[in-house]
């Protein structure tokens, strides 16, 4: 079946370190990939996507690429701040209206 | 700014009671879902409706949770009677079909003693 994994946290930085959370996927077809990212006291809300091979999604400084010889779409960031503290959910869809999500890694920053 | 708006956003209640939760997707939305958060459990699919109709409800225990979807502006979940393994926050997310991207309400939090 068709399934996320990512790795657990928490994951604690300090402020303007470089952040990397993994996450691969198991899946028949040519799923599109999200991360989402859901804020204290918050729904999840959409941070990035890539709905091919490849391509690479940003936005607010994050980044992630569409590796399908490795399955995977870790997230990344160069300089992470205290106001980046939030759960990320990695996803992916394959044509569906579903979204399959991992169990979220939440990411504490330090100042 | 078009957003999800759920109802209440937090409840407070006793085992056995009823509890109905509202959600109003974004106007020209097709599709519903509704999701439990726990910190067990994490992030649980409960039901999901396109155009209205109920496509996948396996995640909803049936004997005592039901959802509809009464029109296209207005989802309703609704647990009877309430247990205290209950207790989560319950968000709704609408999305349009080929889109791919959902977006979220900011839940009801839900607490039965």
């Amino acid at each position: 079946g068709n399934s996320v994994t990512q790795m657990e946290g928490p994951v604690t930085l300090s402020e303007e370190a470089f952040l990397t959370i993994n996450c691969t996927y198991t899946a028949t077809g040519y799923p599109s990939l999200f991360w989402y990212v859901q804020y204290p006291g918050e729904g999840l809300q959409l941070l990035l996507k890539a709905t091919k091979a490849d391509d690479k999604g940003s936005n607010k400084g994050f980044e992630a690429t569409y590796r399908k010889e490795t399955t995977s779409f870790h997230l990344e960031k160069g300089s992470v701040q205290v106001s980046d503290s939030a759960v990320y959910f990695c996803a992916l869809t394959i044509r569906d209206d579903k979204i399959i999500f991992g169990k979220g890694t939440r990411l504490h920053i330090l100042p | 700014d078009a957003r999800v708006t759920q109802t209440p956003r937090d409840k407070v209640t006793e085992m056995g009671q009823e509890v109905t939760m509202r959600c109003q997707p974004i106007l020209g939305h097709n599709t519903v879902f509704w999701y439990r958060q726990t910190m067990m459990q994490g992030l649980e699919l409960l039901a999901y409706f396109r155009n209205r109709a109920p496509l996948d409800d396996s995640g909803m225990p049936k004997d005592r949770f039901s959802a509809e979807m009464p029109d296209a502006t207005l989802a309703t979940l609704k647990i009877q009677p309430s247990e205290p393994r209950d207790s989560a926050v319950y968000f709704c997310a609408s999305g349009l079909t080929g889109l791919e991207t959902q977006y979220f309400g900011p839940g009801t939090r839900l607490l039965v003693l």
